[in-house]
């Protein structure tokens, strides 16, 4: 079955860049029917979606306008996973950190188990 | 950007009752339409996607329903391990923006 395992710091200095890693397994990042995703939690923000980078004919990326400056969101083929990079954080960039596959069922049906990222 | 409104915040019924948990969206959803779960220390988990489908697992007893601004999830008979928190969440076919809804805490009374 598919699964997403993540990696990555839980603390992070304010002004530095937030760097997660989200491995697939079951899946492939260069899949044509998928879409894979990072979205973050907080009490104060609620589930935001950050981004997305997808391979059709060409890899593409769709942000947030919230965090568009500052996001990255890149796949690795031959490791068959994807990162996040938020550059200039700060404290309100506090939150658990999923990332999750956007399928063919129009829905985020596989989902990383969460890192928890503090800013401090 | 759509923003999804959920009501109640908190929902507080007995086993084996009747759960309706609704949706609202400042302007109608002409994308994509989901419902999660999700319980403490845990990712989301997919129950409903285009707004009455439910996802590979899930019980009979979680339904969806709904278009355009007002959209429903109802559980038809509580069990034990429903009580959670349940989150809406919908996309605009382009630009693909996600949103979710605040959430709505199922509480054991």
């Amino acid at each position: 079955q598919v699964q997403l395992q993540q990696s990555g710091p839980g603390l992070v200095k304010p002004s530095q860049t937030l760097s997660l890693t989200c491995v697939i397994s079951g899946d492939s990042v260069s899949s044509n029917g998928a879409t894979w995703n990072w979205i973050r939690q907080s009490p104060s923000r609620g589930l935001e979606w950050l981004g997305r980078t997808y391979y059709r004919s060409a890899w593409e990326n769709n942000y947030a306008g919230s965090v568009e400056s500052r996001i990255t969101v890149k796949a690795d083929t031959p490791k068959n996973q994807f990162s996040l990079q938020l550059n200039s954080v700060t404290p309100e960039d506090t939150a658990v950190y999923y990332c999750a596959r956007w399928s063919d069922r129009n829905s985020f049906d596989i989902w990383g188990q969460g890192t928890m990222v503090t800013v401090s | 950007e759509i923003v999804l409104t959920q009501s109640p915040a908190t929902l507080s019924l007995s086993p084996g009752e009747r759960a309706t948990l609704s949706c609202r969206a400042s302007q109608s959803v002409s994308g994509y339409f989901a419902w999660y779960q999700q319980k403490p220390g845990q990712a989301p988990r997919l129950l409903i996607y285009d707004a009455s489908k439910r996802a590979t697992g899930i019980p009979a007893r979680f339904s969806g329903s709904g278009s355009g601004t007002d959209f429903t999830l109802t559980i038809s008979s509580l069990e034990p391990e429903d009580f959670a928190v349940y989150y809406c969440q919908q996309r605009n076919r382009w630009p693909p923006v996600h949103t979710f809804g605040q959430g709505t805490k199922l509480e054991i009374k």
